[in-house]
């Protein structure tokens, strides 16, 4: 079983709707948790942390379940420019070993 | 303020050879990270350095070395390369061990 699991999509969202997608992680001692962006053929770019009480940023929205060991990433009012893939990550220990999912593939259409 | 930068952004070598990527950290972060991105994949921990250690490995061959200055840049070696080592090399800096990282634009490596 992967350390960290991702639907690879691709998501299909129409420009202005809502999209949303979960990761599975199967260390229940991790620490820290992040969703990065990835363009194409570009380097991984932080997007946001994710809080045990969940956090917002503008559009985007993250919640933590330590419980089910999941996190989601919501989209609202999608632009053409979030079509990317989003890579679920998180961390094993505190000495900040990252551990990516394969990234879900996200692409918005006018 | 300059994020994390990486050299060179290419590279092609064939089977057997030795390479060096560099990687200088983002100001004000004392801790790298490696990871290699294969095509499709999420990039995978390789090893992180900090205060001049390696400090943690992924499930990687000793091939793969590295090294950390006293300015916090960073190397990663690659001895007898083989074609399945074609990917991103990707290198993080943090603040902290536990902190988000933060990338560089990877070096392409293509091994013929």
């Amino acid at each position: 079983r992967k350390e960290v699991e991702q639907d690879p999509g691709p998501f299909n969202v129409p420009e202005g709707a809502t999209v949303a997608f979960n990761c599975t992680y199967s260390n229940s001692a991790s620490q820290s948790f992040f969703w990065y962006r990835q363009d194409c053929r570009k380097e991984p770019k932080l997007l946001m942390s994710v809080y045990s009480s969940g956090n917002e940023d503008g559009r985007f929205t993250a919640q933590l379940n330590r419980a089910s060991q999941y996190i989601s990433l919501l989209i609202r009012d999608s632009k053409l420019s979030d079509s990317a893939t989003y890579l679920c990550v998180v961390t094993g220990d505190s000495w900040g070993k990252l551990q990516f999912g394969a990234g879900t593939q996200v692409v918005v259409t006018p | 303020d300059a994020g994390v930068t990486q050299s060179p952004t290419h590279l092609i070598k064939t089977r057997g050879q030795q390479v060096t990527l560099r990687c200088s950290p983002k100001s004000g972060h004392d801790t790298v990270s490696w990871y290699q991105q294969a095509l499709g994949q999420g990039p995978q921990f390789i090893f992180q350095y900090y205060e001049e250690e390696e400090r943690q490995r992924g499930n990687f061959p000793d091939r793969f070395s590295g090294h950390q200055f006293p300015n916090y840049s960073s190397e990663l070696n690659v001895n007898a390369l083989l074609l399945g080592d074609s990917a991103l090399y990707l290198c993080a800096s943090s603040v902290d061990r536990g902190q988000a990282q933060y990338f560089g634009p990877g070096t392409r490596l293509l091994v013929l």
